[in-house]
């Protein structure tokens, strides 16, 4: 079936560089794409979200590129701090399906002081 | 967390017992979700409620149940039946159900069977 998935489970990047976190989605039909941030033991945050008549979008610090063309949708984080440390997941939804999220599987991004 | 609460934090279970997890939201919203994140993993869902007095089952409704009373409250039981209700219960609403609306979420419940 269609899926949302991540290319990397844990991230690590040192305190003061930029991160980017990875997504493939498979349902060429999705048109609306969201980034959540869950740290432990907490519900998820919304970050950032993108719909698929943008290719770019931005927020503080962050960032969302999707790509159509090969399915593929990314976050990035400026200037990565430890406050940044969590999973994030990405999820995806279709229009004409009501607004039920399909999430992957999350990425943990570590900072490292 | 936004204008979602769930309580309890956490809720502890004896095997065939049924618990109800709470979740209120002032935030007008008509929509509202119940997921279940096991450790490591995404969040699958459990049901939803496009307005009040409706629910629809989600993708693992087995063992589960809801109701919709009235638009700010949305509480799960989790019966007997739900073979492994060990989980990370989070609660989510939405503006619509319709469209693509951004889904808030509430704090969680942290469900345990002894």
């Amino acid at each position: 079936g269609e899926n949302v998935g991540l290319h990397l489970p844990t991230l690590s990047v040192q305190e003061g560089d930029n991160s980017i976190i990875n997504c493939a989605y498979s349902n060429s039909a999705s048109d609306y794409f969201i980034w959540y941030k869950q740290e432990s033991g907490k519900g998820p945050q919304f970050i950032i979200d993108i719909r698929s008549n943008m290719d770019k979008r931005q927020g503080q610090r962050v960032t969302v590129l999707l790509n159509k063309t090969v399915k593929h949708l990314s976050l990035q984080i400026a200037a990565t701090q430890p406050g940044d440390s969590a999973v994030y997941f990405c999820a995806e939804s279709e229009n004409n399906a009501g607004n039920m999220l399909t999430f992957g599987g999350g990425t943990r991004l570590m900072v490292k002081p | 967390d936004g204008g979602i609460t769930q309580s309890p934090k956490y809720l502890f279970r004896k095997e065939g017992q049924n618990v109800t997890l709470s979740c209120e939201q002032n935030l007008n919203h008509d929509a509202m979700y119940w997921y279940r994140q096991d450790p490591g993993q995404g969040l699958r869902l459990i049901y939803y409620s496009q307005i009040v007095n409706d629910f629809q089952k989600g993708d693992i409704a087995e063992g589960y149940s809801v109701s919709r009373e009235k638009k700010e409250s949305f509480p799960l039981t989790v019966t007997s039946a739900q073979k492994n209700p060990t989980a990370f219960y989070l609660c989510a609403s939405s503006i619509e159900l319709t469209g693509t609306d951004t889904q808030y979420f509430g704090p969680g419940t942290r469900l345990t069977v002894l």
